[in-house]
C-alpha cells in the first residue's frame, strides 16, 4: 500500500514569510498527526486530527501555526510568520484509528528559515 | 506531561555484536512503547513495539523488554549488520487511558553505527 505522502520535500524561506506543508495520509486512515523534528532531537507532536476534527493541539504555537483537515483526508500545516527557530523537519503520520493502531510516518518536509 | 529519556546518544559496535539502547519514562499511565528507526532523509519507521501487559517481545534479531515498575524499556539488537546503522528513537504514549498509539512522546534518539 502507498505510504504517507508529504510535499514539498524541502523549503527555504526568509523569516517573517509564510509557508505551507501538505500531507496525504494512507488511504482509510482516520487519524492524522503533525510532528516537528528539530535537528538532533526526537519528533514533537504539534497536532492530532481524528477525521476532520482536532483531538489535541495543546503543543501547537497557535500565534503562528495553523493546521486543517477539511475533508478528513489531506491536511495542511501553515506557519505565518516564520521564525528562525521554526527550522526543522515537519513530519506527518497517520493511523487507522485513534485506538490501538500504530502510526506510520511520511518522509517529512525539511524547512530552513534564513 | 510525559518525559522520555534515552541513552546512550551514540553507540558504535562491530558487525555481529549486540547493541542495547535504554529508555526511561515518567508517566505511569503510558501503556504503549514503540521503537522507531530513522535513516538519513527519511521518516521514522516502526520496527517493534510493546504494550504494558507484556514484559518482552522478540522479532528475529530485535527484542524489546519492559519493566513497568521501574518505568524503563530497552531495545536489543543481536548480530548487528551495517544496514542497522541509523538513528533509533524510543517513544511512549502519554494519553490518558493510553489508547492513542500515534500520540507519542519521543526520546532524544541514539545514533547507532555498525562497523563492518
Amino acid at each position: 500500500e502507498a505510504g504517507v505522502a508529504q510535499s514539498p520535500r524541502y523549503k527555504i524561506i526568509e523569516k517573517r514569510q509564510s509557508v505551507a506543508f501538505w500531507c496525504n495520509p494512507i488511504s482509510g486512515h482516520a487519524t492524522l498527526y503533525w510532528y516537528q523534528q528539530i535537528l538532533g532531537q526526537g519528533p514533537k507532536l504539534l497536532i492530532q486530527f481524528q477525521n476532520n476534527g482536532v483531538v489535541d493541539d495543546s503543543q501547537l504555537p497557535k500565534d503562528r501555526f495553523s493546521a486543517e483537515r477539511l475533508k478528513g483526508v489531506d491536511s495542511t500545516l501553515k506557519i505565518q510568520p516564520a521564525k528562525l527557530e521554526d527550522s526543522a523537519v515537519y513530519l506527518c503520520a497517520s493511523s487507522l484509528g485513534d485506538y490501538n493502531t500504530e502510526a506510520f510516518f511520511g518522509q517529512g518536509t525539511r524547512l530552513t528559515v534564513v | 506531561g510525559e518525559n522520555v529519556e534515552q541513552h546512550p546518544s551514540t553507540l558504535s559496535v562491530q558487525e555481529g555484536d549486540s547493541a542495547v539502547i535504554k529508555c526511561t519514562y515518567s508517566d505511569s499511565a503510558s501503556n504503549y512503547f514503540p521503537w522507531y528507526k530513522q535513516e538519513l532523509g527519511k521518516g521514522p519507521q516502526l520496527i517493534i513495539d510493546i504494550r504494558s501487559n507484556v514484559g518482552e517481545k522478540k522479532d528475529q534479531r530485535i527484542a524489546v523488554t519492559l519493566n513497568k515498575t521501574a518505568k524503563h524499556f530497552s531495545l536489543h539488537i543481536t548480530e548487528t549488520q551495517p544496514e542497522d546503522s541509523a538513528v533509533y528513537f524510543c517513544a511512549a504514549n502519554p494519553s490518558p487511558g493510553g489508547t492513542s498509539y500515534g500520540k507519542l512522546t519521543f526520546g532524544q534518539g541514539t545514533i547507532l553505527t555498525v562497523h563492518p
